[in-house]
């Protein structure tokens, strides 16, 4: 089974703090994705990447940057939080011929204050 | 406007009862659909998956439809139970482009004892 993992589950932070979000999959897939999942918005694309140090700007990158120095982790940073980036956020990963079949982390349900 | 709409918004059903989740797109040129489920808190799980030529697909208790003509698809859950309480998403797939997922915003299914 294909597993994808989050570093946390939950996290608060403040305002202006610089945050680390980890994801790790277990089976070699070369494409990663990061979303964030607000209500009523759905899952909406932020960045992804299809090799190591390799990325791409998804729907919304605006406030985020990511690092993928090794296959296996693609991480999400934000800079300098902000209220507006309290957020649900979900990894996935895929194989490199089908980035539809998807694979999803727990989600890290992230508070700024 | 949303590429993919989602109906209903949220449902509260009996545990036993049967009931039925929509999806209507109008993004192209189609690839393929996928239904998740997504737990509370969690992060989505894929329960079925069709491309242009399937018109149903069964996974246990649910069952989807796709009628690629009119560009809808229904999930069907049959004798729901208490565990079936989750979001359930319709993604649907194009078949050019970096960024070819497309996300509904998702149903809120409550089952009730």
């Amino acid at each position: 089974d294909v597993k994808v993992t989050q570093s946390s589950r939950y996290l608060v932070k403040r305002t202006g703090e610089k945050v680390f979000l980890e994801c790790v999959q277990d089976m070699d897939h070369e494409n990663m994705f990061w979303y964030r999942q607000d209500p009523g918005l759905g899952l909406r694309l932020i960045y992804f990447s299809y090799d190591v140090k390799m990325k791409e700007k998804g729907d919304i990158p605006e406030g985020y940057s990511v690092s993928r120095e090794k296959k296996e982790r693609f991480s999400l940073i934000l800079e300098s939080a902000s209220t507006n980036q309290t957020s649900m956020y979900l990894c996935a990963s895929s194989p490199w011929d089908r980035d539809y079949e998807q694979y999803f982390g727990p989600g890290t349900r992230l508070t700024v204050t | 406007k949303n590429q993919v709409e989602q109906s209903p918004q949220s449902l509260i059903i009996l545990e036993g009862k049967n009931c039925t989740l929509q999806c209507n797109y109008t993004v192209s040129p189609f690839s393929n659909l996928r239904w998740y489920k997504q737990d509370t808190g969690r992060g989505p799980v894929s329960l079925t998956i069709m491309t242009f030529s399937e018109n149903t697909k069964s996974n246990g208790r649910y069952t989807a439809t796709l009628d690629a003509d009119t560009k809808q698809s229904s999930l069907h859950i049959t004798a729901s139970q208490l565990s079936d309480s989750a979001s359930y998403i319709c993604v649907v797939i194009i078949q050019t482009g970096a960024n070819n997922l497309f996300f509904g915003t998702g149903t809120r299914l409550t089952v009730i004892p």
